[in-house]
């Protein structure tokens, strides 16, 4: 069963806009990661956060993780037509030691 | 340095069929993690091979099986294909920290199944 939910499912905007994506989950963690999808290929990893850090920066990239809501967010600054894809966020429990995705948001930016 | 490559790229099977699934991990890394992702989804933790040894298994009937070699290489087989095995497969290859520890994965391209 998958463990989060990203929120929105699909979000649209234009370029040179910023655009932020939630996950929420339901389990503990240690640790929490943003990949990224293009049209159904492979996932490639953006970003981890780890369970005591509150927040993280990566070039355009900054995550936040709060624990206590277990929620995340990502935030993508000064977006590119080249940032549309799918996100997804993955928890992982090193007891359980399988990595737990979200059903992802589909993000379309508009040249 | 290649990454991890899959094999084939896109496979149509009927139901009923057995299929094999291939995954060669990055270079160094010794875990294997298999996942389903249905259309419209995030994936979905299959199990996940190291040391030759199933070590972890999500949600998946027994129908789902693998294996890994000692080069660390991989294969996902599922018997008895049903319409709903229909999906990307993907696997995912980490350096799993003396074994115990998996954290960034690395994906590859997935392997799409058609099931008719």
């Amino acid at each position: 069963s998958q463990q989060g939910e990203e929120d929105p499912q699909a979000l649209s905007i234009q370029e040179g806009e910023n655009a932020t994506m939630n996950c929420s989950y339901k389990t503990s963690i240690n640790n929490l990661q943003w990949y990224r999808q293009n049209s159904g290929r492979g996932l490639v990893h953006l970003i981890l956060i780890r369970s005591n850090e509150r927040e993280k920066h990566s070039g355009r990239l900054r995550v936040t993780l709060d624990t206590s809501k277990k929620s995340s967010s990502l935030l993508i600054t000064a977006s590119r037509a080249a940032d549309t894809a799918s996100y997804f966020c993955a928890t992982l429990n090193y007891n359980n030691n399988d990595m737990r995705f979200g059903a992802g948001t589909r993000l379309t930016v508009k040249p | 340095d290649a990454g991890v490559t899959q094999s084939p790229t896109h496979l149509i099977k009927t139901r009923g069929q057995q299929v094999t699934l291939r995954c060669s991990p990055k270079s160094g890394h010794d875990t294997v993690s298999w996942y389903q992702q249905a259309l419209g989804q995030g994936p979905q933790f299959i199990f996940q091979y190291y040391e030759e040894e199933e070590r972890q298994r999500g949600n998946f009937p027994d129908r789902f099986s693998g294996h890994q070699f000692p080069n660390y290489s991989s294969e996902l087989n599922v018997n008895a294909l049903l319409l709903g095995d229909s999906a990307l497969y993907l696997c995912a290859s980490s350096p799993g920290l003396a074994g115990v520890r998996v954290e960034t994965q690395y994906f590859g391209p997935g392997t799409r199944l058609l099931v008719l």
